[in-house]
C-alpha cells in the first residue's frame, strides 16, 4: 500500500493567496484527519471526517480554513486568504474508523510557508 | 481541556544507554498511541495500548500503560543513533477527540 499521500510536499505563497492542500487516504480507511504542527503549539487536530462526513471541525482556527471530502479517496484543506501565521506543517492521517483500536497513519505532510 | 504532558522535553543519551519517556494525562484515556517523527517528516506509528496494565514491545522499544490508563511510558533499551527523533504520544479521549503530547526530542550520541 502506498500509504497516505499528500500534495504538495512544500508550498510557498504570499499573504492573501489561496492555498489548497490535498490528501489521499489509505484505501479502505473510513476516517480522515487533518492536523497542523508548529513549534509553538505542537500537533493540533483541525478537523476529521468519518465516511466522508465532517464529524468535528472545532479545531479549525478560523473561517479562512475549510475542508472537504468529496469522496472516500480524496480530501482538501483550503486556506483563503492565507496569512504568515498559517505557516506550519500540515498532516493528513487516515484510519479504519474512530474507535480507540484504530490506529491513525500519517502522510508525509505539507510544509506551508506564507510570506 | 484534556491535555497530554510528555517528559522530558528533550533527551541526549550516549549510544547503548537505556532511556524512558513519559506521557501523562489528567483523565482516563481510551487509546494511547506512540509515534516517532524524524525531523521534517511524518509520524510513524510505533505502538498502541488500550488496556490498563498493557505492555507491548517492538524490537528494543517497550511501551506500558498504567492500570488507571492515565500514564504511559516508552522505554528504549540499548539506544542506537537510529532511535533519534521526536517521540509523540497521542490519545483518544472520551469524546472521539485525538490529542497529542508536545513531543520528546531524542538525540543519541555515537
Amino acid at each position: 500500500d502506498a500509504g497516505v499521500i499528500q500534495s504538495p510536499r512544500h508550498e510557498v505563497t504570499e499573504m492573501g493567496q489561496e492555498v489548497t492542500l490535498r490528501c489521499k487516504p489509505i484505501s479502505g480507511h473510513n476516517s480522515l484527519f487533518w492536523y497542523r504542527q508548529t513549534m509553538m503549539r505542537g500537533l493540533e487536530l483541525l478537523i476529521y471526517f468519518n465516511n466522508n462526513v465532517p464529524i468535528d471541525d472545532s479545531g479549525m482556527p478560523e473561517d479562512r480554513f475549510s475542508a472537504k471530502m468529496p469522496n472516500a479517496s480524496f480530501s482538501t484543506l483550503k486556506i483563503q486568504p492565507s496569512e504568515p501565521r498559517d505557516s506550519a506543517v500540515y498532516f493528513c492521517a487516515s484510519s479504519l474508523g474512530l474507535a480507540g483500536d484504530n490506529t491513525q497513519y500519517f502522510g508525509p505532510g505539507t510544509r506551508l510557508t506564507v510570506l | 481541556s484534556q491535555e497530554l504532558e510528555q517528559s522530558p522535553q528533550s533527551l541526549i543519551v550516549q549510544e547503548g544507554k537505556n532511556l524512558t519517556i513519559n506521557c501523562t494525562s489528567s483523565k482516563t484515556l481510551y487509546g494511547l498511541y506512540w509515534y516517532k517523527q524524524k525531523y521534517g517528516e511524518g509520524l510513524i506509528f510505533l505502538m498502541m495500548l488500550q488496556k490498563g496494565g498493557e505492555e507491548k514491545s517492538h524490537e528494543k522499544i517497550t511501551a506500558k500503560l498504567d492500570e488507571k490508563k492515565q500514564q504511559s511510558s516508552l522505554h528504549i533499551t540499548a539506544s542506537q543513533p537510529s532511535h533519534a527523533g521526536i517521540y509523540l504520544c497521542g490519545a483518544l479521549t472520551g469524546t472521539y477527540k485525538y490529542i497529542f503530547g508536545t513531543g520528546t526530542r531524542l538525540k543519541v550520541l555515537a
